[in-house]
């Protein structure tokens, strides 16, 4: 059973550019959830996606959007880079329901240097 | 979220329990605690969570003190594996927020 996946691993933008990072989550999870981690810092959350909407959002600018397709993989897009966005961006997947409130498994993250 | 405070690093022998203590003096009845670790270039992974009981699983244990104003995540017997960040994490688990507020965490290294 894949865990969850992201795509890129690394990728390297300049300034001004956009920037689309994708997430395959666990098999059979439908929640899925965006961090960014700096260097030396814990992750932040930015948003999570539950039915294909937008649920909880972090204290992040508009720049950052996102998006759940109907096979429950999900998008973060970047608009407008700034130097400030190279960080680790990761996805955390899980399922949805009152059974399953704890447990929330990560991917191994793509790696956004912004030049 | 409750805010969490952590020891930055800690070191422990390889084979003896790891003792990684976090403070939550401002948690509320309803708020759980998590303990989360990441391995270097890794995603973060669950490790354990409680609510006021102590709490046991295969990786480790969770012991909260009766005020809940602070817990201790113990590693029975610590393997280099276990070198990590560890974070623990305060929240309410109710369906919809699904938001975890990480710390800096506590560095974890095993000494062979």
């Amino acid at each position: 059973d894949a865990g969850v996946t992201q795509s890129p691993t690394h990728l390297i933008k300049t300034r001004g550019q956009q920037v689309t990072l994708r997430c395959s989550p666990k098999s059979g999870h439908d929640t899925v959830s965006w961090y960014q981690q700096a260097l030396g810092q814990g992750p932040q959350f930015i948003f999570q996606y539950y039915e294909e909407e937008e649920r909880q959002r972090g204290n992040f600018p508009d720049r950052f959007s996102g998006h759940q397709y109907p096979n429950y993989s999900s998008e973060l897009n970047v608009n407008a880079l700034l130097l400030g966005d190279s960080a680790l961006y990761l996805c955390a997947s899980k399922l949805s329901g009152l059974l399953y409130l704890n447990e929330q498994f990560f991917g191994p993250g793509t790696r956004l240097t912004v030049l | 979220d409750a805010k969490t405070t952590q020891p930055p690093s800690m070191d422990c022998a390889e084979g003896r329990a790891a003792n990684l203590p976090c403070n939550h003096s401002t948690i509320s009845g309803n708020e759980y605690v998590y303990w989360y670790r990441q391995i270097h270039s890794q995603g973060p992974q669950y490790i354990i969570h409680g609510l006021k009981n102590n709490e046991t699983n295969e990786m480790a244990s969770l012991i909260i003190t009766e005020d809940r104003k602070s817990s201790t995540l113990i590693l029975p017997h610590a393997t280099l594996r276990d070198t990590a960040v560890y974070y623990c994490i305060v929240r309410v688990a109710n369906f919809g927020n699904e938001k975890l507020t990480f710390g800096t965490g506590t560095r974890l290294t095993i000494i062979p």
